[in-house]
C-alpha cells in the first residue's frame, strides 16, 4: 500500500515563474493538506481539500492556490515565485470523514523541495 | 507568542539516556500529535493525543488538558531515534494543524 506520494522531490525556478506540485494521498484518504516548511522551522499549514474544495486556509497570499482531483490527488500552484518561497512543501493526507474524525491518523509525503534563484 | 511551544530547541543524548520533550500551547485543542521528521524532510505521525498517555515501543506521550502542556518521553534512547520531533496541536475550532518549531535530537553513540 502506497503512502503519500509527492512529486517532484526537488525544484529550482526562478523569480516569477509559476510552479505546480502535485500530492497523492495514502489509499483510502479523501483529505489532502498542504504545508511550507523554511528551512530549521515548523511547516506552516497552507491549505486543506476535502471533496475537491478548500476547506480551511493558512495565512498564505492568493499566489498559492491548489485543486484536488476526484480520485483525491491534490496540486499546489505557486503563481510570481518570491525567493521566500524557498522551502519544503509537505503534503499531508488523513481521513476527514472516518470514525474516528479528523485526524486520525496523520500521513506525511517526503516533500518537494522548492528552491527560488 | 507563537502558539505551540516546544522546548528545547535541541538537545543531545547519549545512548541509553531518557529523554525528554515538552510542547506547551496556548489555544483549546481537540487533539495534539507528535511527529518525527528525520533528514530529508520524511515525517511520521508518532501519536495523536486527546488525554492521558500513550505508549509505543520506547516512546511515551502525555498530555495535560488542564495545564495545556504534553511530552514526549524517549526511554532508552538510540541514535537511530536522532530526528526533529513536532509537537502540532489541532485547534478546537476548525481543520488546521498548528505546529510547533520543533526540538532536533541528536543520540550519541
Amino acid at each position: 500500500d502506497a503512502g503519500v506520494t509527492q512529486s517532484p522531490t526537488h525544484l529550482i525556478k526562478t523569480r516569477g515563474q509559476q510552479v505546480t506540485l502535485r500530492c497523492s494521498p495514502k489509499s483510502g484518504h479523501d483529505t489532502v493538506s498542504w504545508y511550507q516548511q523554511a528551512l530549521g522551522q515548523g511547516p506552516q499549514f497552507i491549505f486543506q481539500y476535502y471533496e475537491e474544495e478548500e476547506r480551511q486556509r493558512g495565512n498564505f497570499p492568493d499566489r498559492f492556490s491548489g485543486h484536488q482531483f476526484p480520485n483525491y490527488s491534490s496540486e499546489l500552484n505557486v503563481n510570481a515565485l518570491l525567493l521566500g518561497d524557498s522551502a519544503l512543501y509537505l503534503c499531508a493526507s488523513s481521513l476527514l470523514g472516518g470514525p474516528g474524525g479528523a485526524y486520525e491518523k496523520l500521513f506525511f509525503g517526503s516533500g518537494t523541495q522548492l528552491s527560488v534563484l | 507568542k507563537n502558539e505551540v511551544e516546544q522546548s528545547p530547541q535541541n538537545l543531545t543524548a547519549q545512548e541509553g539516556e531518557f529523554i525528554t520533550i515538552n510542547c506547551s500551547y496556548s489555544v483549546g485543542i481537540s487533539a495534539l500529535h507528535w511527529l518525527q521528521q528525520h533528514p530529508g524532510g520524511g515525517i511520521v505521525s508518532l501519536f495523536m493525543l486527546s488525554s492521558g498517555k500513550k505508549k509505543h515501543g520506547r516512546l511515551i506521550a502525555t498530555i495535560n488538558i488542564q495545564e495545556k502542556h504534553s511530552s514526549l518521553h524517549i526511554t532508552a534512547s538510540h541514535p537511530r531515534d536522532s530526528a526533529v520531533y513536532i509537537c502540532a496541536v489541532l485547534k478546537a475550532a476548525g481543520n488546521k494543524l498548528t505546529f510547533g518549531g520543533g526540538t532536533r535530537v541528536l543520540v550519541k553513540p
